[in-house]
Formats: C-alpha cells, structure tokens, sequence
C-alpha cells in the first residue's frame, strides 16, 4: 500500500529563511500531492496541491515541487516568519480515490 | 466561506458510555470522513460516507459506528467508550468531482475517556 513519509523531527529556522520540508512517497506515483497546515489543537487546512504532471505550484510564499522520479515532494516557504510555526501534513490521493493518505506531519519552528 | 462544525471542542467520558459526536458542513458536500488523531500516528480514517445514508470502514473502524441521515450531517458513535478510544477526533468534508478533493476540516473533538 502507500505510504507517505515525511520527517518526525522538527524544523528549526531563523525568520526570514526559507523552510523547507519532505514528503516521501513509496510505491506508485500519486496523481496529486496535498500540503495541510495545522496548528495545536486545531484541524488542518488546505494550503496547496499539486498534479503529478506539475513540477511546481506557488502561492504567496508558498511553493511545492513535485518530481516523480525522487519520489518526493518540497513544500518552500520562504521569508518565513514565527506566524508560520505549526505542523505541515502532506497528502497524496490517486486518480480514482478521493480519500487521501496523510503524513504524521514535520513541525516547524520559527524563531524570531 | 467553508465551514465544518463539531459538537463539541472538549469531551470527558467514562468507561462504557455511549458517546456521540456529531460533524455538520454547510457546503453541501457530498463527502464525509470521521478520523482520530494521535501523537506519532498522524491522521487515522475511522469511517467516510458518500452519500446519505450510505458508509464504508476505514482503517480503524473498530469499536466505532457512524450515521449519516442528512446530507450535511455525520455522527460518530463509540457505542461503548474505552480509554484506548481518547484522543482528537476530525471531521472532514470534501465535494467529488473529476478533480482533486482537498478536505476541509473541523476543529477537532478532543476527547478523555477516565
């Protein structure tokens, strides 16, 4: 079955830097990469997706990569700030299934 | 603006009560997906719906049930609560379509079973 990886340990970073953070996907190439954010004890929000025949999307400060070939997809935030600390969920779903797959989430840390 | 509600942000319940969460939408979704959430476990489907009246397991559908008698309503069932079963609980809804479905989520039932 899929599985969908991304790091366990947290994220540090300086404001103003660029965080970047992994998904890895094992098995087949989903047809779409999903980026959530979510805050502590809050549900997560829909921030990004991605189509398997993209290589890129952006949004604000918001930029996802998507390369098959690795097997992975890069969620960039960049002039990051401290309002961007929390928990990034990344989600892959197939062609036919509505019903994505998450990740356990990277937490970021932004530090002022 | 989308919105997902939940019954309740934080719930106590004791061992063997029949606990009752409830999820509505108000974007006419089609979609309904009930999961928990656990440290190191990230997100676990328990049930989704399709349609009214209509259901399918997810990946951990024991000691869980669910019903959907409207559209725009979820409940989810813990017909008899075990301390096993405490943890945040997420309602999601998304609308199908030939696109991708991206889930709009409630707040979350955070839920301690003593």
């Amino acid at each position: 079955s899929q599985k969908i990886e991304q790091n366990s340990e947290a994220l540090n970073i300086q404001e103003g830097k660029t965080a970047t953070l992994t998904c890895n996907y094992t098995n087949y190439s989903p047809a779409y990469l999903q980026w959530y954010r979510q805050d502590p004890g809050r549900g997560p929000v829909f921030l990004l997706l991605i189509r398997e025949n993209e290589k890129e999307k952006r949004k604000e400060r918001l930029k996802v990569t998507f390369d098959t070939t690795l097997k992975q997809s890069l969620f960039h935030i960049t002039a990051s700030q401290p309002a961007d600390s929390a928990t990034y969920l990344c989600a892959n779903s197939s062609g036919g299934s509505y019903i994505p797959t998450f990740g356990r989430g990277t937490s970021l840390i932004v530090h002022p | 603006d989308v919105k997902v509600t939940q019954s309740s942000r934080y719930l106590v319940k004791r061992t063997g009560e029949k606990v009752f969460l409830e999820c509505v939408q108000d974007m006419d979704h089609e979609n309904m997906f009930w999961y928990r959430q656990d440290p190191g476990l990230g997100l676990r489907l328990i049930y989704f719906s399709y349609d009214v009246k209509m259901k399918e397991k997810g990946d951990i559908p024991e000691g869980y049930s669910v019903s959907r008698e409207k559209k725009e309503r979820f409940s989810l069932i813990l017909e008899s609560a075990s301390t096993n079963q405490t943890s945040m609980y997420l309602c999601a809804s998304s609308q199908p379509g030939t696109g991708p479905h991206e889930q709009y989520f409630g707040p979350g039932t955070r839920l301690t079973v003593t």
